[in-house]
């Protein structure tokens, strides 16, 4: 267990729905990010927060939003789901705020749209 | 923004063998240089890093040598095993004032054939 808790593991749900998933990061960490992994795209970046702002964008669609709590948990939102948006989706947590702090990552959530 | 390019996508060796993972970037300002490893079904997670201050970076069998000028960095296992098998993802991070982004690249899926 690495300490970073997301929920749920899977997700099957129909195209135009929306759905949340959830990250508590690590114990201390401050930062949450927000990575899409598919296939043949690899790790793309979404979004990061930190301290509860956002710190930097990716290539995250107009369709999704992320946010942070004050108890620093933070969840994605995916609208209008399309079947491009399957997909395991990883949040990642560390103390700091800079890209060069080490990445601890969850399990994952798997999206599957139908 | 930052591009990551890594190479090659696929890698197969025999057991004991070298194996070696190249990395391009394209942003001069990226200043630290991660490398995670995503076993089967399981979390990426950190098995090396290195700064831009730094050449060469060396942990037992792993090693990670950065060209900064060329703008390219690489992953070398020695004396490969077969539990050496897994996803390997490079990435470079970069930071503008107070944005801070951490880029992937596509990942290579090492082989270690018993």
């Amino acid at each position: 267990d690495s300490g970073v808790t997301q929920t749920p593991k899977h997700l099957i749900t129909a195209t135009g729905q929306r759905v949340t998933l959830r990250c508590s990061p690590r114990s201390g960490d401050l930062s949450v990010y927000w990575y899409q992994q598919s296939l043949d795209q690899g790790l793309q970046f979404l979004i990061q927060y930190y301290n509860g702002e956002e710190r930097a964008k990716g290539n995250i669609l107009e369709r999704f939003s992320a946010q942070q709590f004050p108890d620093l948990h933070s969840e994605l939102n995916l609208s209008s789901l399309e079947l491009g948006d399957s997909a395991l989706y990883f949040c990642a947590s560390s103390a700091g705020q800079s890209g060069a702090n080490v990445l601890t990552f969850g399990a994952g959530s798997r999206l599957t749209v139908l | 923004g930052e591009n990551v390019e890594q190479h090659p996508s696929t890698l197969s060796v025999q057991e004991g063998d070298s194996a070696v993972i190249k990395c391009t970037y394209s942003d001069s300002a990226s200043n630290y240089f991660p490398w995670y490893k995503q076993e089967l079904g399981k979390r990426p997670q950190l098995i090396i890093d290195i700064r831009s201050n730094v050449g060469e970076k060396k942990d037992q069998r792993i090693a990670v040598t950065l060209n900064k000028t060329a703008k390219h960095f690489s992953l070398h296992i020695t004396e490969t095993q077969p539990e050496d098998s897994a996803v390997y993802f490079c990435a470079a991070s970069t930071s503008r004032g107070s944005n801070y982004k951490l880029t992937f690249g596509k990942g290579t899926l090492l082989t270690v054939n018993p």
